[in-house]
């Protein structure tokens, strides 16, 4: 993997509790990526950030929040866990923006809530 | 948003064949386009990377994009089993200024 780690790797949580996951790279990559991966949609945009401090919202943003402190770190946010993002939430990292994006990720969180 | 589409497979293949995987998309302004795969349980690994018309080849994989018809295809030729996996096909859509992804295709290499 491309310098990049995901925190914690597996999850299981209650509905209704807050949970925050974290994405930490090595590779000083100004672009960093929130997906969800479930059977049947693919990889769905949540969140991204093209700077520190600098985010916006993807297709499927409701519920979720970010925030991005330092180049390195990322994090997704689940405000209060539905079982609805029982999910695979994947990181992924860019060095550029646009037609160039080639997206590096993370070894993923299988998150559970129950 | 604009669709990228995959078929679903699984898409079988014996060992030593040429396995093909096909991608659809619908945003005539598409500029880029990834092929990934993705082992079961692990993450999706960048394989291709195509910009323009034509071919693009990188070891036993072949990328070809035909933006008039609006398709980008992956060749696999020799299929090995160690090929078995699911393949990610993505695309720039210039209109949202993202990478799509699609459900990607799962392709089973048989001994």
């Amino acid at each position: 993997d491309a310098g990049i780690t995901q925190s914690p790797r597996h999850k299981v949580t209650e509905t209704g509790t807050p949970v925050t996951l974290r994405c930490h790279q090595t590779e000083n990559h100004r672009y960093m990526y929130w997906y969800r991966q479930d059977p049947g949609h693919g990889l769905r945009l949540i969140h991204y950030s093209y700077g520190v401090k600098d985010t916006d919202k993807g297709e499927v943003s409701d519920g979720y929040s970010v925030s991005r402190s330092k180049t390195e770190d990322f994090l997704l946010t689940l405000e209060s866990a539905t079982s609805s993002q029982t999910s695979v939430y994947f990181c992924a990292i860019s060095e550029s923006e646009g037609a160039y994006n080639e997206q590096f990720f993370g070894p993923g969180t299988r998150l559970t809530v129950l | 948003q604009k669709e990228v589409e995959q078929n679903s497979g699984p898409l079988s293949v014996p060992e030593g064949a040429i396995a093909s995987l096909n991608c659809t998309y619908s945003d005539r302004g598409s500029q880029s386009f990834f092929w990934y795969r993705q082992y079961s349980g692990k993450s999706p690994e960048l394989i291709m990377f195509i910009y323009s018309n034509g071919d693009k080849e990188d070891g036993r994989f072949t990328a070809q994009l035909n933006k008039a018809s609006q398709y980008v295809s992956l060749l696999i030729r020799d299929s090995q089993p160690s090929d078995s996996a699911t393949y990610l096909c993505a695309v720039y859509e210039t209109s949202y200024d993202k990478v799509i992804f699609g459900p990607g295709t799962s392709l089973s290499v048989i001994p």
